[in-house]
């Protein structure tokens, strides 16, 4: 079945740092592929999606490439702040299009 | 303003006491699912529905029952809950099955179960 592994953290930056959260996944046919973002206390927010191979989504200054070739989606951000302190969920809808199905989640503290 | 609704936001029961988690959509979505979030395993799928009278099982179903008389609303029901039904749950919705556009979460509902 589809799955969806990503690195799992705690990652700490400090801010201005790079940011690069791993994500690899295992899907049949040409899934799509999402970043949610959960702040504490707080439900799921889409962050960002694509939807085919080479597309690159965008939103509040992260980024993320669809990479068939690597089966890969990292979400990438050139200078992180504070606020960006959250919970991330890589998670991609495969072959059951009626299923979100996700990664366990990576924290990130970002330190003043 | 376009928003899942789930209610309550925070609840504590008693083993075997029935209760209802509702959830309800303003979008006119016709695809809704109930997932639950537990540390270390991410977020699992409960149940789905693909529109009025339509349900399935997902992942986890085991102790669950959901119903979808009306477009709008999702209801999850746990007729006699354990304490391994403590957890956060979420409802979500999509109009197309979730590929193009992905799911819209609602805020949660945190349930303790004693």
């Amino acid at each position: 079945g589809d799955s969806v592994t990503q690195m799992e953290g705690p990652v700490t930056l400090s801010e201005e740092a790079f940011l690069t959260i791993n994500c690899t996944y295992t899907a049949t046919g040409y899934p799509s592929l999402f970043w949610y973002v959960q702040y504490p206390g707080e439900g799921l927010q889409l962050l960002l999606k694509a939807t085919k191979a080479d597309d690159k989504g965008s939103n509040k200054g992260f980024e993320a490439t669809y990479r068939k070739e690597t089966t890969s989606f990292h979400l990438e951000k050139g200078s992180v702040q504070v606020s960006d302190s959250a919970v991330y969920f890589c998670a991609l809808i495969g072959g059951d299009r009626y299923k979100l199905t996700f990664g366990k989640g990576t924290l990130l503290t970002v330190n003043p | 303003e376009a928003q899942v609704t789930q209610n309550p936001r925070y609840l504590i029961t008693v083993t075997g006491k029935k209760l209802t988690v509702t959830c309800s959509q303003n979008m006119n979505h016709e695809y809704m699912s109930w997932y639950r979030q537990d540390p270390g395993l991410g977020l699992r799928q409960i149940y789905y529905s693909m529109n009025v009278e339509v349900t399935d099982k997902g992942d986890v179903p085991e102790g669950y029952k959901v119903s979808r008389k009306e477009k709008r609303n999702f209801p999850l029901i746990l007729e006699s809950p354990s304490p391994n039904q403590t957890s956060l749950y979420f409802c979500a919705s999509s109009s197309t099955g979730g590929g193009n556009y992905g799911y819209t979460f609602g805020s949660g509902t945190r349930l303790t179960v004693v």
